[in-house]
């Protein structure tokens, strides 16, 4: 079965420190990517998404991750996190092709991360 | 533009017993996927709903059910509830039936005493 692993269960950072979240996938076909980002009290939101070219791909907010296909990694970073980054993080595949799949995302288990001021 | 919205926000049901949430699309999609998230674990695909069909189903017993309506909502229903379906719910939508980018709603909690 295909599966996302999230390196970190819990991070927690200083404002202005830089930030970087390990996702890890296990499949080896065509892939589509994303980070989602949950902050507290609210529903799951995009923050970036990769589909195809440039493997670094830019979200809002100042996030980034890069997509490196040898090691199956898709990390997300970001140079300086703020307070209001404070949030749970929840790295996704759609492992195309995969048993027909057309249509579902693989979820990790999530980063919280917790930013003091 | 409205996004994805699901009802209701929160569920108490009793063992045994059978649930109905619901599910609008963000406006313009017409493909909607369910999701079951745990505590403490990330969301987990139930199956997706495109045409009115089911086009593809995750890891979960019949007891889970869906409908999507010509109007693209949709419904999941879960039968003879055991405890462990006490979770939170996710509604997605997209569109043209392809997973490429999906909006979620805020979800239905459902605890099942």
């Amino acid at each position: 079965a295909q599966s996302v692993s999230q390196h970190n269960h819990h991070v927690i950072l200083s404002e202005a420190a830089s930030l970087e979240l390990g996702c890890n996938y296990s499949y080896g076909g065509t892939v589509n990517l994303f980070w989602y980002v949950q902050y507290p009290g609210q529903h799951l939101q995009l923050l970036l998404k990769y589909f195809s070219g440039d493997p670094l791909v830019k979200g809002i907010k100042g996030f980034e991750a890069e997509f490196i296909k040898s090691k199956f990694s898709f990390n997300l970073r970001k140079p300086s996190v703020q307070w209001s980054d404070t949030a749970e993080y929840f790295c996704a595949v759609n492992a195309l092709g995969y048993g027909g799949s057309q249509g579902n995302l693989i979820f990790g288990k999530g980063t919280k991360l917790s930013v003091k001021p | 533009d409205a996004g994805v919205t699901q009802s209701p926000t929160h569920l108490i049901k009793t063992r045994g017993q059978q649930v109905t949430l619901r599910c609008s699309p963000k406006s313009g999609h017409d493909t909607v996927s369910w999701y079951q998230q745990a505590l403490g674990q990330g969301p987990q695909f139930i199956f997706q709903y495109y045409e009115e069909e089911e086009r593809q189903r995750g890891n979960f017993p019949d007891r889970f059910s869906g409908h999507q309506f010509p109007n693209y909502s949709s419904e999941l229903n879960v039968n003879a509830l055991l405890l462990g379906d006490s979770a939170l719910y996710l509604c997605a939508s997209s569109l043209g039936g392809m997973n490429y980018e999906q909006y979620f709603g805020p979800g239905t909690r459902l605890t099942v005493t």
